[in-house]
């Protein structure tokens, strides 16, 4: 199984344009989840999806889309890049919790994206 | 969601046991304590989670005390190839919207 497969790994773009991050899991998980990471900043939390169709804003959706396109894939999308936007993102998906347990997020290797 | 405080930093040498805390003192009776592991230019990595007691795998310990108010992850007999950022998080089982935030975790270094 390949887990979560994060594309492309690197890109450049320069502001203004437009972007669509791809992200597939083959572990028949529920939730998926977007996430950006800055230097010193930790991840934090832009969008996820708790169930195919259903999307929900994380602690930093603006300027980002997102959708969950069926239970494996689930994209975000940049529409006007800006240079704030500059970071590497990261996807991962979760099977449910259930009643007694937790059930850990499995990551993607990164997106490097830089806005010019 | 409950919040968790964890050490920014922390240095150690290569063979001893480190341990970091986490304070989570918002937790909830359905909240669950884990931790994840990243190394640089990787996504996390789930090493631990527990509830209450002592939990241990092959990776580390965690242990969590009787009000669960804080946990320690354990890292026994350190090397350089520990060094990495140890996010602790506060997970709500049950939770039918199944929001997961990290914080800005702590940063190990080892020593040789």
């Amino acid at each position: 199984n390949a887990g979560v497969t994060q594309t492309p790994k690197f890109q450049v773009l320069k502001t203004g344009q437009s972007m669509t991050l791809q992200c597939a899991q083959d572990m028949n998980h529920n939730s998926m989840y977007w996430y950006r990471q800055d230097p010193g900043m930790g991840l934090r939390l832009i969008y996820y999806s708790a169930s195919e169709g259903t999307t929900d804003k994380g602690e930093v959706p603006n300027g980002y889309n997102v959708s969950r396109l069926n239970k494996r894939e689930f994209s975000l999308r940049l529409e006007s890049a800006a240079p704030s936007q500059t970071s590497v993102y990261f996807c991962a998906s979760r099977k449910s919790a259930t009643r007694n347990s937790n059930q850990p997020q499995h990551f993607g290797d990164g997106t490097r994206l830089s806005i010019l | 969601l409950a919040k968790t405080t964890q050490p920014i930093s922390m240095d150690s040498y290569e063979g001893q046991e480190v341990n970091i805390t986490c304070s989570h003192n918002n937790i909830a009776t359905n909240d669950y304590i884990t931790w994840y592991q990243q190394f640089p230019s990787q996504g996390p990595r789930f090493i631990i989670q527990g509830y209450k007691t002592k939990v241990t795998n092959e990776v580390a310990s965690l242990f969590i005390p009787a009000d669960r108010k804080s946990s320690t992850l354990s890292l026994p007999r350190v090397s350089l190839s520990d060094t990495a950022v140890y996010y602790c998080l506060v997970v709500p089982v049950m939770n039918r919207d199944d929001k997961i935030i990290f914080g800005k975790g702590t940063r190990l270094h080892i020593l040789p």
